[in-house]
């Protein structure tokens, strides 16, 4: 069955941290996609990156960066000296290429709050 | 601005009644999907719809409904509303039909009282 799992419900750490934000999968599939998306106080849904389950490089944009091991069914995300405007809530999702939608199966959900 | 708009932002409605949620996906997308957010379930896939097809069926009640129109715009319909469908919902789009990014509206929130 697939099933996501963010462990980690809320984190708070002080401006200029660093954080990790935990994300585990679990899917049958060979070929899959992982995705991040921000859920910001304003409540709409941003998406951040997208992976599919065959290109396991590590990528980084500005000051976020993501690390997918599909040895341990994870695919981490780091905030790299954390500012205010990064507290949100941060969505971890799964699509199996299987199923042949484009269905999304989230996690819970991990809150930041990042301190001044 | 991820191109996806849905009306209305916010609604207040009794129980028993019936709504219409609206989506318009981003320009050349195909695909069309509803979410369910709320506190106790998080976010709910409920259905998905491909050039104006179904596609696939999540967790959606029998109650809802929902359907995608030739230029591509979708609608949701609950009725006979209940307390505990107050929810966000959200709609998304995507190019084509899995896998891709999907892009979500701002979302309707719905409170049923």
């Amino acid at each position: 069955a697939q099933k996501v799992t963010q462990a980690q419900t809320e984190i708070s750490v002080v401006e200029k941290e660093d954080v990790t934000l935990d994300c585990v999968y679990e899917t049958r599939d060979t070929t899959y996609y992982l995705f991040w998306y921000k859920q910001p106080p304003s409540g709409e849904l941003v998406f951040l990156i997208r992976r599919n389950s065959f290109d396991e490089q590590n990528e980084i944009s500005g000051r976020y960066s993501w690390n997918f091991q599909k040895s341990t069914s994870s695919f981490n995300f780091t905030i790299t000296a954390s500012q205010v405007v990064d507290s949100a809530v941060y969505f971890c999702a799964l699509s199996e290429a299987q199923s042949n939608t484009g269905k999304l199966i989230f996690g819970q959900g991990t809150t930041l709050q990042v301190k001044p | 601005d991820s191109g996806v708009t849905q009306t209305p932002k916010h609604l207040i409605t009794a129980t028993g009644q019936r709504v219409t949620l609206r989506c318009s996906p981003r320009s050349g997308d195909l695909s069309v999907y509803w979410y369910q957010q709320s506190l106790d379930q998080g976010l709910q896939f409920l259905i998905q719809y491909y050039n104006g097809e179904e596609r696939a069926k999540g967790n959606i009640l029998e109650r809802f409904s929902a359907q995608q129109f030739p230029d591509l715009h979708s609608e949701l319909n609950l009725s006979s509303l209940e307390l505990g469908d107050s929810a966000l919902y959200f709609c998304a789009s995507s190019e084509l039909a899995g896998g891709e990014t999907q892009y979500f509206g701002p979302g309707t929130r719905l409170l049923v009282l």
